[in-house]
Parts: structure tokens; sequence; C-alpha cells
């Protein structure tokens, strides 16, 4: 069962633009949700989280957005920069247990 | 600090063959995870261990599959006998986890599998 979708695989943008992701997720018990960042080779970071009180928490240039009626959430990197090209993976969880991933988005940052 | 530590980074198997991978999680981690991604798929769950108890291996295929973390630190997940599907990346992840907030998970490298 594919609770979380991330239904874009790939993004393309041009360095200093916006960058957008977006994830949608289908269980209403997830109460906290978390963006990672993947490079090849490596094992995914955490970028940033948000838990469901709050529609907005911003680090930097990240900022994630939360819509719980329409149960999506979206990150935004302004300005976008090359070294942000890596696979990003959306994240959730009911509490702190069993994080369910989407299949990642990956985002190319044109120079 | 040091993040957490995998072994092998990779590993060539023929099918029916057993494997075993290692990890080692950030030092002071109660919960520790073993997640299967498969190529172009998000990170599944396979176990979560909280100390050296199991919390969650409901998506851990049991006929194959087992895992074990003595002494609450260190644990090793283990295929016998190991299918063509089962190649992916293992990963491994630590967090803080004192049952109230969800601090984020620290993953390692993963070990690359591949069953021929």
């Amino acid at each position: 069962d594919q609770q979380v979708k991330q239904n874009s695989p790939s993004l393309s943008v041009q360095e200093g633009r916006i960058s957008i992701l977006n994830c949608d997720y289908t269980n209403s018990m997830f109460d906290y949700f978390l963006w990672y960042k993947k490079y090849p080779a490596e094992g995914p970071t955490f970028l940033i989280s948000i838990s469901s009180i709050k529609d907005k928490n911003e680090d930097g240039r990240f900022t994630v957005f939360l819509n719980k009626s329409a149960k999506h959430l979206s990150l935004h990197i302004v300005p976008s920069q090359p070294g942000d090209s890596a696979v990003y993976f959306c994240a959730a969880s009911a509490g702190y247990n069993d994080m369910r991933f989407g299949a990642g988005t990956r985002l190319t940052v044109k120079p | 600090e040091a993040g957490v530590a995998q072994s092998p980074r990779y590993k060539i198997i023929e099918k029916r063959q057993s494997v075993a991978f290692w990890c080692n999680p950030i030092s002071g981690h109660a919960t520790l995870y073993w997640y299967q991604q498969i190529l172009g798929q998000g990170p599944k769950l396979l176990i979560q261990f909280q100390n050296n108890g199991v919390v969650d291996d409901s998506q851990l295929p049991k006929d194959r599959f087992s895992a074990e973390r003595l002494k609450g630190v260190d644990s090793t997940l283990k295929i016998q006998p190991a299918k063509l599907e089962d190649s992916a990346v293992y990963l491994c992840a630590s967090s803080f986890g004192d049952g109230l907030t969800n601090y984020g998970y620290t993953f390692g490298s993963g070990t690359r599998l591949t069953v021929v």
C-alpha cells in the first residue's frame, strides 16, 4: 500500500529559480512529515520536517508547506543551487514509529 | 558525532545463498531500523528495534529474513536463502526515539545487494 506518493519522478529547474517538490499522503493518522535528501551512494539525510499542528516550517532556503485538508505537502527551495541536485524523499509517520517513504523525486538544478 | 556505520558497502551473491549485513548505530540512539530500498522506490521498513526488543517486524519476510540486535547496540540483518527480488539497497537508520518526539532518522550509506 502506497500511503505516501510523489507523483513526479523528476524535476529540472534553472539555478536561482524556485524548486517545488510535491507529496501526497492517504493516511489521516500521519502527524509528522519529513523531507530527506539523497546523493548517489549515500544514505538519505534529514532535511526539514513539519508536525501536523503547523502549516509551514522554514529553514533557510527550504520551506515545507502542509495542507492537511488536501493531505498534501510541498517542499520549496529558493533559490535553487546546483548542489541541491539530488533525490528528495517525502516521509510521513504516525507518532515516531513506522515512517513511510514516497518513491522520491530527482531534482536537477542547471547552472 | 560519528554516523551510522554499515558494512559491507556492496555484495554480490547467487540466488539461494545466504548473506548478512551489519549496522552500528549512532551512540546513544535507542531505536534502530532496517529499510529495504528497491531501485526506483522509496525505502520500505523491514524491522524496528527499541533497544534490543523488536517494535515492528510486520513487513519482514520472516521465512527468509532475520534480524537481531544483541545488547541493544549493533544489529545484523540476514537473508537465507536469497532470491533475485531481494536485490536492493539495505539501509540502516537510528534515532534518539524517546517515544515523545520524532527527531528524524539518521541513515547509514547502505549495503547494495545484487542477487544473480
